[in-house]
């Protein structure tokens, strides 16, 4: 089955700077997701590419899509510290409609 | 627009206990779906319903765990009994569904949208 996996990394940043995370999955996808979560909270959609889209932007997030490699980043430019939270990336496949979750990238960001 | 709601927010049982998690999806969302985090996993896929039928119950763990969703509103997840290894956060999420887009063929989902979550404590 396919997975959503980020780069296990757990980013520090100061206010201001800019945050990248990666995101790889095994098979064939149809869109991709990425989801925030902040401490205690629910999970908060940031952005759907489709299997068929590159590049995608939303406010201050840039996410891009590579088929070939099977990988996504997502970019946060100009961090505040509300971005401080998990973020995940999820993966769907033809055919249904289940999301597969990566185990999570921890963003803080220091004021 | 109201979001997912999830109800209880947090619930604390004894093993062998049942437990019943509710979830209300946003207004007019036909699909509807449940997912699940244990202690230091990532978050995995339960089922899914369009409507009130189940169209996907792949990732359900067990009988010990029955959804249903009468009426096609509102979904129920019961755990009967609860088992210790059932402790975890419960997502409920809802999305449009999907078309199918002109003559590329390709299938267009609509984003999931997620509740607050259920914090399943089983002692």
């Amino acid at each position: 089955s396919q997975q959503g996996e980020e780069d296990p990394q757990a980013l520090s940043i100061q206010e201001g700077e800019n945050a990248t995370m990666n995101c790889s999955y095994k098979t064939s996808i149809n869109n991709l997701q990425w989801y925030r979560q902040n401490s205690g909270r629910g999970l908060v959609h940031l952005i759907l590419i489709r299997s068929n889209e590159r590049e995608k932007h939303s406010g201050r997030l840039r996410v891009t899509l590579d088929t070939s490699k099977k990988s996504s980043s997502l970019l946060i430019t100009a961090s505040r510290a509300a971005d401080t939270a998990s973020y995940f990336c999820a993966t769907d496949a033809w055919g249904n409609n289940r999301l597969a979750f990566g185990k999570g990238n921890q963003v803080v960001v220091i004021p | 627009e109201a979001g997912v709601t999830q109800f209880p927010s947090h619930s604390v049982i004894e093993k062998g206990q049942t437990v019943t998690l509710r979830c209300d999806p946003i207004s007019g969302h036909d699909n509807l779906y449940w997912y699940r985090r244990v202690m230091g996993k990532e978050i995995k896929f339960l089922l899914h319903f369009v409507k009130e039928s189940k169209q996907d119950e792949s990732g359900m763990p067990n009988n010990r765990f029955l959804a249903e969703r009468t009426g096609g509103t509102y979904s129920t997840l019961k755990v009967q009994p609860a088992e210790l290894e059932d402790s975890g956060v419960y997502f409920c999420a809802s999305s449009q569904g999907w078309v199918i887009a002109g003559t590329s063929g390709l299938r267009l989902s609509y984003e999931q949208y997620f509740g607050p979550g259920t914090r399943l404590t089983v002692t």
